[in-house]
């Protein structure tokens, strides 16, 4: 199985703040990473598709980046609605693997 | 636009199958896409449990060693997972989702239904 490996766990950061969450995976997954945002009982929605592909109606504060093991989430402007638990997920074999979450507070 | 909801009993006794169900509404479950089951212990990250579309064999997570059975009821526009020998550490929420067209089972997921908490107790 891939493991999916996210940093921080958790990060507290300002509105206005640039925020950046790392997920690396245990070996080369090419562009297959995608990512969600968990806000409080609620189920995962899906930010980020194919590593870099914004998702219909996620606002263009959201960016991915990253190719092989290593990615990137960035929020260029932390909004008070941003607080949420976000999770990457490999989809370049099965079983498809999530990363443990970061938890971002505000 | 798509719907999911899942349905199911709650509370499952130890050592006993835990049923699920996964309504679809505004979509048909047999125009090609893969739909799939997740969970999420309380306080806990997500996991991937399995998939299905019609007409080809399910993708199961082999950690589960065969206790999953994930199926469809076309006439309700329904799938369905079975988890057996179920115990404390099978206490989760279960989604279901959709994955995207042409993408086979290894996809992401979108959308995702609201989620049922599933809690084994006796």
């Amino acid at each position: 199985d891939i493991q999916m490996t996210q940093s921080p766990s958790y990060l507290s950061a300002s509105v206005g703040d640039r925020v950046t969450i790392t997920c690396r995976a245990s070996q080369s997954i090419g562009s297959h990473l995608n990512w969600y945002q968990q806000k409080s009982r609620k189920a995962p929605k899906l930010l980020i598709y194919a590593a870099s592909s914004l998702q219909s109606g996620v606002p263009s504060s959201f960016s991915g980046s990253g190719s092989g093991t290593d990615f990137t989430l960035t929020i260029s402007s932390l909004q008070p609605e941003d607080l949420a638990t976000y999770y990457c997920q490999q989809s370049y074999s099965t079983p498809l693997t999530f990363g443990g979450g970061t938890r971002v507070e505000i | 636009q798509v719907h999911l909801q899942e349905s199911g009993p709650g509370l499952v006794k130890p050592s006993e199958t835990l049923s699920l169900n996964c309504t679809v509404s505004d979509f048909s479950i047999t125009n090609g896409h893969y739909w799939a089951w997740i969970r999420q212990p309380p306080g806990k990250g997500l996991e991937w449990i399995g998939c299905i579309h019609h007409g080809v064999s399910p993708y199961y997570t082999p950690s589960f060693g065969g206790r999953v059975t994930i199926s469809m009821d076309t006439s309700k526009n329904q799938f369905s997972l079975k988890l057996s020998s179920v115990t404390a550490a099978d206490t989760a929420i279960y989604y279901c989702a959709k994955l995207p067209m042409l993408r086979g089972p290894r996809a992401w997921f979108d959308p995702w239904g609201p989620g049922a908490l599933i809690i084994v107790s006796s």
